[in-house]
Formats: C-alpha cells, structure tokens, sequence
C-alpha cells in the first residue's frame, strides 16, 4: 500500500460548484496533513494544513481529517477556472524532520467555465 | 510565508557532468530541504540541508550524487553530479517556517 494515495483524476467541476479532493494515508499515527496547490510548470503552494480531526475552513476552502478512517479531504467551494491546477495532499513522516512529507501524486482538477 | 529563490530555473546538460543548483531564502529559516520532481510524479525528499553540517539523506539518495551545502541560515545549493538522463528532474528547494514548508520555483534540469 503506498503511503498517501490520491485519485489522479482529472476531476472535472463546472464553475460554481463544489470541488471534493480525497486522500488517504497509510501510518495510523501520522499527525499533521497538508494540502497543496501546483500549477502547471510551477512549484507547490501551500493551501492549507491540518493537524486535529474535524473540519477546518480558510476562505472557499475547507480541509477534512478524519484519523480513525486516515482519510483527508480538501473541498473547495464556488470553484472558479484559476482553480484548475494539481492538488497534493502531504502526510508529515513519522520520525521524519519538518520537512519530510510524504507526497501524494496529486488529483488534477479541472473548473470548467 | 518565505520567499525561495532558486537559480538556474532550467538547464540542459550533457550525460556525465555536474551541476550546482541554488537556493536562496528572504529570510532566516532552521530548516531547508531539497525535492526531486520527476516527469509525471509527485515529490520525494532528497535531503536535509543541516547549517554547518553534513546534510541528511533519505533511503534511495547519496552524499556522492547530491552533495549539499548550507554555509548559513538562509542560503543552501545542491549538486547533481555525473548525470544520466535518469536525473531529468525538477528539483525544489523548500524551507521550513512555523510548521509550514515553502518551495522554491524550481530548477528543470533535462540531461542528454
């Protein structure tokens, strides 16, 4: 089983409506999650991190963790065409320094106008 | 956030040769890493570039074929040394600040 593992997708979305990005995690006692936007040709760009069970909500986006499943989600309300890009969900290593995520390989959103 | 400055953003390089990348931070940061992109695929750490220190490697990566610097707390390079097409990459630079990882721009390196 791959550690982080995403739908590559491309998931497509008309404008307006509600994006659903999933991930799922392999070690149960992974603690901090991360949600990344990359466009194409361009590095990551951190949306959002989540660390507690529930939900949490920045603008029109709200990240979902969900430990006892290891299930992590990122939905992003009103979807417009700039949020057409790859999303990366990224688990903190156990054991592993600040830096040492574990990458998902991303679910490619499409928003369509 | 951290702004990361990364140079050369993309170069082609010929099978057998080296190259430095380097990374840049406005700012002082604690930690630094280097990532590997490969076509298609998402992101592996390569390493943790220690100030003063030896860097630190992950499973799969070696001193020999990415030697790292950090001469201080805010500037870092990496090498890619005796290439192969295989090192056909983008290879990011992040940095660490208040529990959040930033990336740099990126550097494309295609290897013939």
């Amino acid at each position: 089983q791959k550690e982080v593992e995403q739908n590559s997708g491309p998931l497509s979305v008309p404008e307006g409506a509600i994006a659903s990005l999933n991930c799922t995690y392999s070690d149960r006692g992974s603690q901090s999650f991360f949600w990344y936007r990359q466009y194409s040709g361009k590095s990551p760009e951190l949306i959002m991190f989540i660390y507690s069970n529930g939900d949490k909500e920045d603008g029109r986006f709200t990240a979902q963790l969900n430990k006892a499943s290891q299930y992590v989600s990122l939905l992003i309300r009103d979807s417009q065409p700039s949020d057409s890009a790859t999303y990366l969900c990224a688990v903190l290593k156990m054991g592993g320094s600040q830096g040492n995520l574990i990458f998902g390989k991303g679910t490619k959103l499409s928003v369509k106008p | 956030s951290a702004v990361i400055s990364q140079k050369p953003s993309r170069d082609i390089c010929q099978r057998g040769t080296s190259l430095t990348i380097q990374c840049q931070v406005d700012s002082q940061v604690t930690m630094m890493f280097w990532y590997r992109q490969q076509p298609g695929q998402s992101l592996t750490l390569i390493a943790t570039a220690n100030q003063g220190s030896e860097a630190t490697y992950e499973s799969g990566f070696v001193i020999d074929k990415f030697p790292i610097s950090r001469p201080n707390l805010t500037f870092s390079t990496l090498t890619v040394s005796n290439m192969s097409p295989e090192d056909s990459s983008i290879y990011l630079c992040s940095a660490g600040l208040t529990g959040e990882l930033f990336f740099g721009e990126g550097s494309r390196l295609t290897v013939l």
